[in-house]
């Protein structure tokens, strides 16, 4: 069974600042991973797949990086809009998603 | 551009068939897989599986024996059939477009299971 395993559940970062979202799947993915960010009462948008690819429309200071079993989502320059859940989720074996990441802006 | 919307009824009674449609506008449903996810209120994503005009579907295999999706070419709809519902199944329902991620998504419908 896949396991998708996101580190830390919660972060609190300062605007200007870096954020580094990480997450480690239970058996290698390849680069089949993709990450999304949501908002309170909003469905998930699609940040980036293929593990380093950003999706339509997303900033520049998100970043993917990894491949196998280990993952990062960099979000340099924080900003106020930034807050949200980030979850990862492999699609190599099934469609794991990880348990999320909860993001606060100081 | 492509859009979802997801429908259907917001309660259901324990025991009983939870019944949701995906309308899809914006592209042929037969030219992609279609899938649904859900999240019960204040966790984390489940995919539940995946369909294909031609009839192919692919099921978490933790609802499988329960789930049934199916395409509607003639309507552009998918729908998600889950069968012996319990409080737990009680979640926000989310259909979205498969290309091995999901994107985009649906504004997600909130089912409760409740008598």
């Amino acid at each position: 069974e896949m396991e998708m395993t996101q580190s830390p559940a919660t972060l609190s970062v300062s605007p200007g600042e870096r954020a580094t979202l990480s997450c480690r799947a239970s058996q290698s993915v390849s680069s089949d991973l993709a990450w999304y960010q949501q908002k309170p009462g909003q469905a998930p948008r699609l940040l980036i797949y293929g593990a380093s690819t950003r999706a339509t429309g997303v900033p520049a200071r998100f970043s993917g990086s990894g491949s196998g079993t280990d993952f990062t989502l960099t979000i340099s320059s924080l900003q106020s809009e930034d807050s949200a859940l980030y979850y990862c989720q492999e699609y190599n074996r099934w469609r794991t998603f990880g348990q999320g990441t909860k993001l606060e802006i100081k | 551009q492509v859009q979802l919307q997801e429908s259907g009824p917001g309660l259901v009674k324990p025991s009983e068939t939870l019944s949701l449609t995906c309308t899809v506008s914006g592209v042929s449903i037969s030219s992609f897989h279609w899938s649904w996810i859900r999240q019960p209120p204040g966790r984390g994503l489940e995919w539940l599986g995946y369909g294909h005009y031609s009839g192919s579907t692919k099921y978490n295999p933790s609802f499988k024996s329960r789930l049934t999706m199916s395409v509607d070419t003639s309507k552009n709809q998918f729908s998600l059939k889950l069968s012996s519902v319990t409080s737990a199944d009680t979640a926000v329902y989310y259909c979205a477009r498969v290309s091995g991620y999901f994107d985009p998504w649906g504004q997600g419908t909130l089912v409760t299971v409740s008598s």
